[in-house]
């Protein structure tokens, strides 16, 4: 039981490229999330998934797109980096509303814009 | 959400217990009250929650005050691996609903 694994771990990304991170869960969550987290902020929700085939926008999704084609998957796309995306990006996991159990997070990928 | 107010940074020494507060004044009577840390660079760790009775696990115990306008989470012996960000957090426990972040506050515990 992996939990909920990120790849890659780490990127270096020239402004104007595009890019793709992958989050898996092997835990049959039907809740999937991605946050940034930038030099001593707090995690900012970027998008989240609530079922297979279902996306919707949170705090920050400016510059990103996400699909939720697989219930174990969520992908988060960059088209066209820029340096503001530079952070680390963290994606978790979570049961339905009224479960006893919290998120799972992945633990991030550092990715740096040049 | 309501917003909950911790303060930046607590210290405390090594097998005594860390209790750190968190106020949420505005919290509405359906949602509950979620504890969250993060270990250096890691992604965060569940700890504990509760709706208004105090709750207790093998990490950790959660008071929260007849009001609900504030809680306190404690550490009955922390540890030097204690050391993180704490996190509080309000959240509705409702669909499409996601757990919302803000600075937290920074533990260290020393020997």
């Amino acid at each position: 039981n992996a939990g909920v694994t990120q790849t890659p771990k780490f990127r270096v990304l020239k402004t104007g490229q595009s890019m793709t991170l992958l989050c898996a869960q092997d835990m049959n969550h039907e809740y999937m999330y991605w946050y940034r987290q930038d030099p001593g902020m707090g995690l900012r929700l970027i998008h989240y998934s609530v079922g297979e085939g279902t996306t919707a926008k949170g705090e920050v999704p400016d510059g990103y797109n996400v699909s939720r084609l697989k219930k174990q998957n969520f992908l988060l796309g960059l088209e066209s980096a820029a340096p503001s995306q530079t952070s680390v990006y963290f994606c978790a996991s979570s049961y339905p509303v009224g479960s006893n159990y919290g998120y799972t997070f992945g633990s991030g990928t550092r990715l740096t814009v040049v | 959400d309501a917003k909950t107010t911790q303060p930046p940074s607590m210290d405390c020494a090594e097998g005594r217990a860390a209790n750190l507060p968190c106020n949420h004044s505005t919290i509405s009577g359906n949602e509950y009250v979620y504890w969250y840390r993060q270990i250096h660079s890691q992604g965060p760790q569940y700890i504990i929650h509760g709706l208004k009775n105090n709750e207790t696990n093998e990490m950790a115990s959660l008071i929260i005050t007849e009001d609900r306008k504030s809680s306190t989470l404690i550490l009955p012996h922390a540890t030097l691996r204690d050391t993180a960000v704490y996190y509080c957090i309000v959240r509705v426990q409702q669909a499409g609903t996601a757990l919302i972040f803000g600075k937290g506050t920074t533990l260290s515990v020393s020997s």
